[in-house]
């Protein structure tokens, strides 16, 4: 059961923007960087924001990431065919002393 | 380019121990935290554990006391080990190699391509 709770899909039409919510605590997101993941069906997770807001290098700036407080958001603009992915949030955990991921959310591009 | 390569058996039954190393290639293993992710099917990432190259470990405490990470420096590989395993444990299961600016700022920058495991007599 994860610390970190994200919604299970989000959808929208092509071009239009997204932002997916993660959840979390003081323990994790609170007193930790939030990084970011894409997984594209069958595929192995990549990077997609670190430390926050960072994109690493080869990464669309369509993508960019941002935290407040126990919460952070994924953004994506000009959404578009190929974002369709799952997208997990991670940080570490001080209390479980261990790196947590989000729950995943799926997204749709209608 | 840095490339991991997850190899071990795809097969293990109940109660054995599953065994699995991931190779790196181009680039090297050493002054790096190492980590193991699985992925149940149509489920999400959980983290298992970290080790750094001098065998300095980090494992989930929900998989802890089953768990046995190391590392081969010689060889570029790392390893994991999962005994007592039952059928939830049966997942994919990724390395990935961990960039962290602080102690506990891990990300993982490079992946395997990941292998499935499953558990079954």
């Amino acid at each position: 059961q994860s610390v970190l709770t994200q919604p299970p899909s989000v959808s929208e039409a092509p071009r239009q923007r997204v932002t997916i919510s993660c959840s979390g605590s003081s323990s994790n997101i609170g007193n930790n960087a939030v990084n970011w993941y894409q997984q594209l069906p069958g595929k192995a997770p990549k990077l997609l924001i670190y430390y926050d807001d960072l994109l690493p290098s080869g990464v669309s700036d369509r993508f960019s990431g941002s935290k407040s407080g126990t919460s952070a958001s994924l953004a994506i603009s000009g959404l578009q065919s190929e974002d369709e992915a799952d997208y997990y949030c991670a940080a570490w955990d001080d209390s479980l002393n261990g790196y947590v991921f989000g729950t995943g959310t799926k997204v749709t591009v209608l | 380019q840095v490339q991991l390569q997850e190899s071990g058996p795809g097969l293990v039954k109940p109660s054995e121990t599953l065994s699995l190393t991931c190779t790196v290639s181009g680039g090297s293993i050493s002054s790096y935290y190492w980590s193991w992710i699985r992925q149940p099917a149509g489920k999400g990432l959980e983290w298992i554990g970290r080790i750094y190259t001098s065998g300095s470990t980090n494992y989930n405490p929900s998989l802890k006391s089953r768990v046995t990470m190391s590392v081969d420096t010689s060889k570029n590989q790392f390893s994991l080990k999962l005994s007592s395993v039952t059928a939830a444990d049966t997942a994919v299961y990724y390395c990935a190699r961990v960039r962290a600016a602080a102690a506990t700022w891990d990300y993982f920058d490079y992946w395997g391509q990941g292998t499935l495991v499953t558990v079954s007599s």
